[in-house]
């Protein structure tokens, strides 16, 4: 079957560094994005990996390793209004299929 | 402002009617995108078009048509035959890979309702 697994939620406190994790099995695979989407709102594209390795966005950072179906976001020097979901999405052929998403609260 | 609107934010209907969502945008993208919601998950595509008059079904089409008569618009009808209508649906655009992009902008979402 097809399927991404992330954690459903996580907690951290302002300042903290936090990893969301992914895991992917997928029929086809061109890439693993990252949306953030808050409460009611729209998502919104964060990042993009195409290829192996780490991406860095300011503060948020993504990681994939195709040969592990893995990838992770990596938000650093979290903020209040980093509190939101996180989405992975799979590019799969003809299709996008997105995670459950995580939901991170970020104490103060 | 440039930007992907959809409309109205909330939307009541009984069941048995069909519903059309709209969807607008002034980004210039040639492709466009409807997702679906539901309460603790992921989103699910519905219906992509890549180009004016040309669209392709995604993953859970069934229940629902599009249309693709301006490269502003792209409407969103759910019919009766959708088994559970009630949801948040999403609209997406972006610039046209020859597949679906990575990148995608979204409006801000209607949540339909059907009792």
């Amino acid at each position: 079957g097809q399927s991404l697994e992330q954690p459903s939620e996580v907690t951290a406190v302002e300042g903290a560094i936090v990893q969301i994790n992914c895991t992917y099995q997928t029929s086809g695979f061109y890439g693993l994005s990252w949306y953030q989407q808050h409460d009611g709102g729209a998502p919104t594209f964060l990042s993009y990996n195409g290829l192996d390795g780490l991406e860095e966005t300011g503060r948020f950072s993504s990681f994939l390793s195709r040969s592990d179906s893995y990838g992770y976001l990596l938000l650093q020097e979290l903020q209040m209004k980093d509190s939101a979901s996180y989405f992975c999405a799979v590019r799969d052929n003809n299709d996008m299929r997105f995670g459950a998403g995580t939901r991170l609260t970020v104490k103060p | 402002d440039g930007g992907i609107t959809q409309s109205p934010k909330y939307l009541f209907r009984k069941e048995g009617q069909n519903v059309t969502l709209s969807c607008e945008q002034n980004l210039n993208h040639d492709a466009m995108y409807w997702y679906r919601q539901d309460p603790g998950q992921g989103l699910r595509l519905i219906y992509y078009s890549q180009i004016v008059n040309d669209f392709q079904k995604g993953d859970i089409a069934e229940g629902y048509s599009v249309s693709r008569e301006k490269k502003e618009s792209f409407p969103l009808t759910v019919t009766s035959a959708q088994k559970n209508p009630t949801a948040f649906y999403l609209c997406a655009s972006s610039i046209s890979s020859g597949t679906v992009s990575y990148e995608q902008y979204f409006g801000p979402g209607t949540r339909l309702t059907v009792t």
